[in-house]
């Protein structure tokens, strides 16, 4: 079946650094990876997405790459303030029996540090 | 702006027990998916529905889980009886159409404690 990896699963950054999560996918069909924050006793939130139709997508501070040759996808966050200190799942979505499907990362949890 | 609604927010039952979570879609999307996610780990899809159809079942555990859409607008996940390991939180989610536009919004998830 499908699986997304992500990596990696914590990374700590200084304030106003960079942060870069990345994830590869198995099914070559899927051709939609949203990327989600979700903080502590909250439901995810949608934060960007890309379709396998663009190679980048940017933000504001955020972006996402897509190297579909490779099955990998990347979240990248400039410039980091505290409150993008939360958890980040990546997804891929593939299609079953004609049903819709995301199949999410196990998660990066990003603390940003003052 | 719209946002998917559940309630109860958090749960405490003991094991054996029934219990149940409500939903409520963004009004308009016409396709909704209730997820567990426990903890430390990603949201895994338990059953989606399309409109008042479930389209994808495969990953309930329909001999104590079980989940309605009767008019095509909120929905009910049922757990009987509930297991320890049922111990995660529940998330709803919802999108406009299962073949078009492809953005799940998440509702804020109940918490289940099963003692």
């Amino acid at each position: 079946g499908e699986n997304v990896e992500q990596h990696p699963s914590t990374l700590s950054v200084q304030e106003g650094d960079s942060a870069v999560i990345k994830c590869t996918y198995s099914d070559s069909a899927s051709n939609y990876f949203p990327w989600y924050k979700q903080e502590l006793g909250k439901g995810p939130q949608l934060i960007i997405d890309i379709r396998s139709n663009v190679g980048e997508k940017k933000d504001q501070r955020i972006a996402v790459t897509l190297n579909k040759t490779a099955k990998h996808f990347s979240l990248h966050i400039t410039e980091t303030q505290p409150e993008d200190s939360a958890v980040y799942f990546c997804a891929a979505r593939i299609i079953i029996q004609g049903a819709q499907k995301l199949v999410f990362g196990q998660g990066t949890r990003l603390t940003i540090n003052p | 702006e719209a946002e998917v609604a559940q309630s109860p927010r958090y749960k405490i039952t003991e094991k054996s027990q029934a219990v149940a979570f409500w939903c409520d879609p963004i009004s308009g999307h016409a396709t909704l998916y209730w997820y567990r996610q426990i903890l430390g780990q990603g949201p895994e899809l338990l059953v989606q529905f399309q409109d008042e159809s479930v389209v994808d079942d495969s990953q309930l555990p329909k001999d104590r889980f079980s989940a309605e859409r009767l008019k095509g607008v909120d929905s009910t996940l049922k757990i009987q009886p509930a297991e320890l390991g049922d111990s995660a939180m529940y998330l709803c989610a919802s999108s406009l159409a299962a073949g078009g536009s492809y953005e799940q919004y998440f509702g804020p998830g109940t918490r289940l404690t099963v003692t």
